[in-house]
C-alpha cells in the first residue's frame, strides 16, 4: 500500500469548518484513500472514504486531487467531540488488502 | 448490531502468565483482523484472517503470540509467556472482505 503524509497536529475552533490535508504521492490507479479516527481510548472509526470523486457523507467530505497525489478530509462545523487522531490511509479495494495506520494527524478542537 | 465485542476490557497479569484476549466479530462479517497499538509503535496489524482462515500472520512479533478462529463467530489471541513489552491496546476489528473495518473497544493489557 502506498505511504501517507499527514501534518502530525492541527488546531481548529469550535463551529469552524476543519480541513485535514493528506500526501499520497505514490498511490496507484487501483488504491482508495480511507479517512479513520481514533478519538482517545476508542477503536479507530471509520469516516469516509473514496477513488477520485469527491465524496460526503453524514460525518464529512472528501476533496481527492484531480491527479489523486493528495486529499483534504472537510469537517464542517467541527465540535468538541471531533478532537481525535485523524489518519488516512491508502488501500487496495479488491481481494485481500489491511489497512496500514500511520501516525496521523491529531486534531485539536477548541472552544 | 451490537458492534464487535472484546474481552476482557482490562487485563493486569504478571510476567509469564498466559493472557487470552477474546473477539466476537459483527454477524455477517468475513474478515477479522487483531491490531495491536502502544505509544511507541503506533497500530500495527498483528494478524488477518478471512473466512476463519489466517491470511497474512507477518505482524505477529513471535512465537509467544498466536491467533485462532474457530467459526465466523469468535476469535482469539493469546500471548505465552507474556512479558512486560507486550503491554499494548490490543484491538480486534472485522469486515467484509472489501469494506471498511469495524473496531472493538479494546483490551488493554497491563503485564507487570
Amino acid at each position: 500500500d502506498a505511504k501517507t503524509t499527514q501534518p502530525t497536529s492541527m488546531d481548529c475552533a469550535e463551529g469552524r469548518a476543519a480541513n485535514l490535508p493528506c500526501n499520497h504521492s505514490t498511490i496507484s490507479g487501483n488504491e482508495y484513500v480511507y479517512w479513520y479516527r481514533q478519538i482517545h481510548s476508542q477503536g479507530p472509526q471509520y469516516i469516509i472514504h473514496g477513488l477520485k470523486n469527491n465524496e460526503t457523507n453524514e460525518m464529512a467530505s472528501l476533496i481527492i486531487t484531480e491527479d489523486r497525489k493528495s486529499s483534504t478530509l472537510i469537517l464542517p462545523h467541527a465540535t468538541l467531540r471531533d478532537t481525535a487522531v485523524y489518519y488516512c490511509i491508502v488501500r487496495v479495494a479488491e481481494g485481500y488488502s489491511t489497512l496500514t495506520f500511520g501516525k496521523g494527524t491529531m486534531l485539536l478542537v477548541s472552544p | 448490531d451490537a458492534g464487535v465485542i472484546q474481552s476482557p476490557r482490562h487485563e493486569v497479569t504478571e510476567m509469564g502468565q498466559e493472557v487470552t484476549l477474546r473477539c466476537k466479530p459483527i454477524s455477517g462479517h468475513n474478515s477479522l483482523f487483531w491490531y495491536r497499538q502502544t505509544m511507541m509503535r503506533g497500530l500495527e496489524l498483528l494478524i488477518y484472517f478471512n473466512n476463519n482462515v489466517p491470511i497474512d500472520d507477518s505482524g505477529m512479533p513471535e512465537d509467544r503470540f498466536s491467533a485462532k478462529m474457530p467459526n465466523a463467530s469468535f476469535s482469539t489471541l493469546k500471548i505465552q509467556p507474556s512479558e512486560p513489552r507486550d503491554s499494548a491496546v490490543y484491538f480486534c476489528a472485522s469486515s467484509l472482505v472489501t469494506g471498511e473495518l469495524f473496531f472493538g473497544e479494546g483490551s488493554r493489557l497491563t503485564v507487570l
